[in-house]
């Protein structure tokens, strides 16, 4: 059984273009987080979703943010327009189901922005 | 809201020492307690999961304790050695919020040979 498996490892982007992670859940595991980790700071909650739904993003930024968890397929990250800002480790999560499961993290995305 | 707050932020020793990194949050109400390893650049490697009804867990040099009506929680590693340098993370799930897990900031560890 994988584990949570997020690709790219390591992703370069422009100012101003879009970055796409992907992560891929456990099997089994139908409820998938998303966090940030700015350079030398904790991870920060951004969102919380299952399939097709968005359950929690009181962490998402307002603007360029988003996020999805189709029927079919892994979960996405989604930033428009990236700033220098933006530049940082993104790690997913996933647990069998809400409530006292234990979440499984992945590897990371470490994005940066030139 | 459930904050997660981890003392030292940083903290040196010799080889060899025992230790213990202090973990404390705000909301009692948590279904589990979760301490990480994270090393420079890479991904969270997870050392211990205490449940809500445990008080502790061990495996190998390292024993974590839960109190949960006081919010705290201890990391213990016995006879550090080098290659325990690494931030440690402790991290909460619970219901305030609705399931997501809350990090600490972390403890940057550091044992000299």
């Amino acid at each position: 059984n994988a584990g949570v498996m997020q690709n790219p490892r390591h992703l370069v982007r422009r100012r101003g273009q879009e970055a796409r992670l992907r992560c891929s859940p456990m099997k089994g595991h139908s409820h998938v987080y998303w966090y940030r980790q700015l350079p030398e700071e904790g991870l920060k909650f951004m969102v919380y979703l299952q399939k097709e739904n968005i359950i929690d993003e009181s962490g998402m930024p307002k603007e360029r943010f988003s996020a999805e968890f189709p029927k079919e397929g892994p979960s996405i990250l989604r930033i428009q327009q990236v700033v220098r800002g933006d530049s940082a480790a993104y790690f997913c999560a996933s647990s069998r189901t809400g409530e006292n499961t234990e979440a499984f993290f992945g590897q990371g995305t470490r994005l940066t922005v030139v | 809201k459930q904050e997660v707050t981890q003392i030292p932020a940083a903290l040196s020793v010799p080889e060899g020492e025992n230790l213990v990194l202090n973990c404390s949050f705000t909301d009692s109400a948590i279904y589990n307690l979760q301490w990480f390893r994270q090393d420079p650049g890479k991904g969270l490697t997870s050392l211990l999961l205490i449940q809500s009804s445990q008080r502790e867990q061990t495996s190998g040099r390292l024993n974590a304790s839960l109190d949960k009506s006081s919010g705290r929680s201890t990391l213990y590693i016995a006879a550090s050695q080098p290659g325990d340098s690494a931030t440690y993370l402790c991290a909460v799930s619970g219901d305030t919020g609705g399931f997501k897990t809350i990090f600490g900031a972390g403890t940057r560890l550091f044992v000299k040979a």
